[in-house]
């Protein structure tokens, strides 16, 4: 079955730049999330769409911002990266997240991105 | 979102049942319970969830308690495989609110 897609898989930045991830749901899914894992820590949201509407909002920096596309698909951009910045980026998706959605979220392979 | 308490850690030997508990006592009536769990920095798999029932799946089993202040997700025949990290979540709106988890280790 077709899974979450993300891209690029690894991305080495340098501090003050900017990142752009890419997230691909599964097919159908209307509602994509973006997650946050620092090393050792627990993956943390940070925001959600739902028919190319933002659903909910969690930590996510006012550096970052995100919007999903006609066809789904979702792009998280960063600019004026932080060290602090390295951590894995987990993208999910799943059927109607509208509010009091139930469905479960399928997480893709995630994005690390490291900034140095 | 509920909060979700489980312990750090958990040793479980190869072929034998997982039991892994969560407490959620402050979870409200439409609030369900997921469980998910990230095998070493791959993206979280979901494995169950329920709201009052117990529920089956071909990966496990969830057993809430008639209050609904805790649940146990059994794994039937613990495998190498299923050494992870596996989350209790309560929720009802769209975010998944990590906690800290168990870090289940499944010994041959």
């Amino acid at each position: 079955a077709a899974g979450v897609i993300q891209s690029p898989r690894h991305l080495i930045k340098e501090k003050r730049e900017t990142a752009t991830l890419k997230c691909y749901p599964i097919p159908r899914h209307d509602t994509v999330y973006w997650y946050q894992q620092g090393p050792g820590q627990d993956p943390q949201f940070l925001i959600s769409f739902y028919e190319k509407m933002q659903s909910d909002k969690g930590s996510i920096p006012d550096r970052f911002s995100a919007q999903q596309f006609s066809d789904y698909h979702s792009e998280l951009n960063m600019s004026s990266l932080e060290l602090g910045d390295s951590a894995l980026y987990f993208c999910a998706s799943s059927l109607f997240g509208g509010a009091g959605s139930t469905y479960e979220q399928y997480f893709g392979p995630g994005t690390r991105l490291t900034v140095t | 979102d509920a909060k979700t308490t489980q312990p750090p850690s958990m040793d479980c030997a190869e072929g034998r049942a997982a039991n892994l508990p969560c407490n959620h006592s402050t979870i409200s009536g439409n609030e369900y319970v997921y469980w998910y769990r990230q095998i070493h920095s791959q993206g979280p798999q979901y494995i169950i969830h329920g709201l009052k029932n117990n529920e089956t799946n071909e990966m496990a089993s969830l057993i809430i308690t008639e209050d609904r202040k805790s649940s146990t997700l059994i794994l039937p025949h613990a495998t190498l495989r299923d050494t992870a990290v596996y989350y209790c979540i309560v929720r009802y709106n769209n975010d998944m609110r990590f906690g800290a988890g168990t870090r289940l280790t499944v010994k041959p």
